[in-house]
C-alpha cells in the first residue's frame, strides 16, 4: 500500500533563517504531488505541485520554493523565512487527474 | 475557477444526534467533489468522493453525501454522531478539465464539536 511521509513534525525556525521541509511518498510510481499551506483557523491553500521530476508549478507567488529531485520526494524550501510563513504545511499525492489526493501528517512551522 | 463554501464555521451536535454538514460550490459543469476530514494537527482524511453516477455516495466511518446539481451542493450526512466523530471537515472541488494535477479548492472547513 502507499505511504506518504513529512518531516519534520513540527519546526520553530527565526525569521530570515532558510527552510526544507521533505516529503516522500512509497508504493507508487510516479505520482502527482502537491503541497498546501492551512493558516490558523482556514482552509487549504494550494502551494505548488508536480507531475514529474524537475517539473514544478506555483501557484500563488510567495517566499517559497518547491523542488522534486527524485520521482518520489518533494521539497518545500525557503531562503529567509518571514513571519507571515507560519502555518501548518501538508504534502499530499495523487495517483492521476481524477483520483482523490492523500495527504500527509503536516508540519507545523512556527516562524519567531 | 471553482470555489468552494461551507457556510457554518462551527456546529455542535449531541452524540447519537444525526448530522448535515452543507457545502456549496460554483463551477461551470458536473466537478469532482470531495468530503476530507482532519484531527487536530494531523493532516486530511478522505471520507468519500463524487466524480460520477449515483448522486448518493457512501464513504467511511458511516458518512455519506448527496450531491445535487440544481442547488450546487454536496452536503455531507451522518445518521447518528460518535464522540470520535469531532472534527474539522472540508469540502473541496476539482475541476475535470485539470490536464495532469488534481488541483483541489478547498472550502474553509466546519468545526464539528459533539455534546456528550
Amino acid at each position: 500500500s502507499q505511504t506518504i511521509h513529512q518531516w519534520p513534525a513540527t519546526l520553530v525556525q527565526p525569521v530570515g533563517s532558510p527552510l526544507s521541509l521533505e516529503c516522500t511518498v512509497e508504493g507508487t510510481s510516479n505520482p502527482n504531488l502537491y503541497w498546501y499551506r492551512q493558516a490558523a483557523g482556514r482552509g487549504l491553500q494550494l502551494l505548488f505541485y508536480s507531475v514529474g521530476i524537475g517539473q514544478i508549478s506555483s501557484e500563488v507567488p510567495q517566499n517559497l520554493s518547491a523542488s522534486r529531485p527524485q520521482d518520489r520526494q518533494f521539497i518545500l524550501s525557503s531562503k529567509k523565512l518571514l513571519l507571515s510563513d507560519s502555518g501548518f504545511y501538508l504534502c499530499a499525492w495523487s495517483v492521476r487527474r481524477n483520483s482523490p489526493l492523500h495527504f500527509g501528517n503536516g508540519t507545523r512551522l512556527t516562524v519567531t | 475557477a471553482q470555489s468552494v463554501t461551507q457556510p457554518d464555521i462551527h456546529i455542535t451536535v449531541s452524540e447519537g444526534a444525526s448530522l448535515e454538514l452543507r457545502c456549496n460550490y460554483s463551477y461551470g459543469a458536473t466537478p469532482y467533489l470531495f468530503w476530507y476530514v482532519q484531527s487536530p494537527g494531523q493532516g486530511l482524511q478522505l471520507l468519500l468522493k463524487y466524480f460520477s453516477g449515483d448522486t448518493l455516495v457512501q464513504g467511511i466511518k458511516g458518512f455519506e453525501a448527496e450531491f445535487k446539481r440544481s442547488q450546487s451542493s454536496f452536503n455531507l450526512r451522518k445518521p447518528s454522531v460518535h464522540w470520535s466523530d469531532a472534527a474539522e471537515y472540508f469540502c473541496a472541488v476539482g475541476a475535470r478539465e485539470n490536464q495532469g494535477a488534481q488541483k483541489l479548492v478547498f472550502g474553509q472547513g466546519t468545526r464539528l464539536t459533539i455534546n456528550p
